[in-house]
């Protein structure tokens, strides 16, 4: 299996911080990483793909960077919607497709 | 509307079994893979099981396998998930999720609790 790794598992910030997340994989997974947006009791939502691409009518403060195993969601200018959990998915193997723990961001 | 929507879900006892239902509407279902992916309380998102579009391909995660089978209807635009033996680990949310290379489009799950 592909394990995903996130890191903070937790983190708190303020209205128009800047958020960085992480996610690294331990293998190779080119650009094959996803990030989704969940809020409690919510389904999960897809904020990027391909490692980089925005998701049709996501808001631009919310951006995507990395390749091969190290990842990372940045958001630019935090706002009281984005205060959820957000978790990164390698689609690279099939087979076995694997979620990262989670990143749960929350006020300050 | 594009939408998903789960069913089947409740309160069962360890040893039982279960049969959850994603009806899908607004979308050309019969041309995606689809999947069920599953969150227990608290806890992060598993992935569970895909199958392709015309169910030529079929995966599942190890925690789950021999025990689980997904299958589909693409004239009733439905995937089903059928779970037996139910374990007290299985207690989780089951969302029905459509995916080509990503999840694009999530149910709102159903909730199955596995309890004496």
């Amino acid at each position: 299996d592909i394990q995903m790794t996130q890191s903070p598992s937790s983190l708190s910030a303020f209205v128009g911080d800047r958020v960085t997340i992480s996610c690294q994989a331990s293998q190779d997974i080119g650009n094959y990483l996803n990030w989704y947006q969940q809020k409690p009791g919510k389904a999960p939502s897809l904020l990027i793909y391909g490692a980089s691409n925005l998701q049709t009518g996501v808001p631009s403060r919310f951006s995507g960077s990395g390749s091969e195993t190290d990842f990372t969601l940045t958001i630019t200018g935090l706002q009281p919607e984005d205060f959820a959990t957000y978790f990164c998915q390698q689609h690279h193997d099939l087979r076995e497709l694997t979620f990262g723990g989670g990143t749960k961001v929350e006020i300050k | 509307e594009v939408q998903l929507v789960e069913s089947g879900g409740g309160l069962v006892k360890p040893g039982e079994s279960l049969r959850l239902s994603c009806v899908a509407s607004g979308f050309p279902f019969s041309n995606y893979i689809m999947n069920w992916v599953r969150q227990a309380p608290g806890k992060g998102l598993e992935w569970v099981s895909s199958i392709s579009s015309s169910s030529g391909y079929i995966y599942y995660a190890s925690s789950v396998k021999g025990r689980f089978t997904i299958s589909r209807d693409n004239a009733k635009n439905s995937v089903y998930l059928q779970i037996n033996s139910l374990r007290g680990e299985d207690t989780a949310v089951y969302y029905c999720a459509r995916s080509g290379q990503r999840f694009d489009l999530w149910g709102q799950g159903t909730l199955v609790t596995v309890s004496s």
